[in-house]
């Protein structure tokens, strides 16, 4: 986990409001990433980001929305219109994704919607 | 469709014995390869790589995986397992995508539980 942060670890929040997770990186990375996990399913890709101010849409971006105004900072909202928002949420950063690099996961926020 | 697949859902060893973590893989063109491992409520880490060369890779922790392109698989081991060792286990693919960038396919995961 070294080197991301995500914080809070467990988030609480009643269906229909807006949450947004944050993602914070000192690896000096160009490329960060967001997961979602689900029991038995691995891991999907939501958003992903090349380079600062630049984003696109992962596999399952219905729902949710990114920015990335610093190269450290890549924070996650997840929107009311996200049908099934709780689950357990990754962010991840790699020197860059013009290689297969490896990727660096933070701890994970555990977001659970009533 | 490019995909990953993890047919174990868990896999049962006894510590000292090795293990085998199984995964194949369905993509086009040449295959970059991963296994992390993830240990509850923790982000995953990464524990090894396939990108060319030696077919059998080593990784952190004495894990090694064997690259075997004719089965399209990317088998996980370990000569003696620890209960340590206890964990989830990802295998993921890195194919390139349109706008020429890698990102991670991952499977579904197994779970390993190594007893003492």
């Amino acid at each position: 986990d070294g080197g991301i942060t995500q914080s809070p670890k467990y988030l609480f929040r009643k269906e229909g409001q807006n949450v947004t997770l944050s993602c914070e990186q000192n690896l000096n990375h160009d490329a960060m990433y967001w997961y979602r996990q689900d029991p038995g399913q691995g891991l999907r890709l939501i958003y992903y980001s090349q380079i600062v101010n630049d984003f696109q849409k992962g596999d399952i971006a219905e729902g949710y929305s990114v920015s990335r105004e610093k190269k450290e900072s890549f924070p996650l909202t997840v929107t009311s219109a996200q049908k099934n928002p709780t689950a357990f949420y990754l962010c991840a950063s790699s020197i860059g994704s013009s290689s297969p690099y490896e990727q660096y996961f933070g701890p994970g926020t555990r977001l659970t919607v009533t | 469709a490019q995909s990953v697949a993890q047919p174990e859902d868990q896999v049962n060893v006894a510590e000292g014995n090795p293990l085998t973590v199984k995964c194949t893989y369905s993509v086009s063109g040449n295959p970059y390869l991963f296994w992390y491992v993830q240990y509850p409520n923790r982000g995953l880490q990464f524990l090894l790589k396939y990108i060319t060369g030696d077919n059998l890779v080593k990784g952190s922790y004495g894990f090694e995986a064997e690259f075997n392109k004719s089965q399209t698989s990317f088998h996980l081991k370990k000569p003696s397992a620890l209960v340590s060792d206890s964990a989830l286990y990802f295998c993921a693919v890195s194919p390139p995508g349109m706008d020429s960038s890698y990102k991670l396919i991952f499977g579904s995961g197994t779970r390993l539980l190594v007893r003492p």
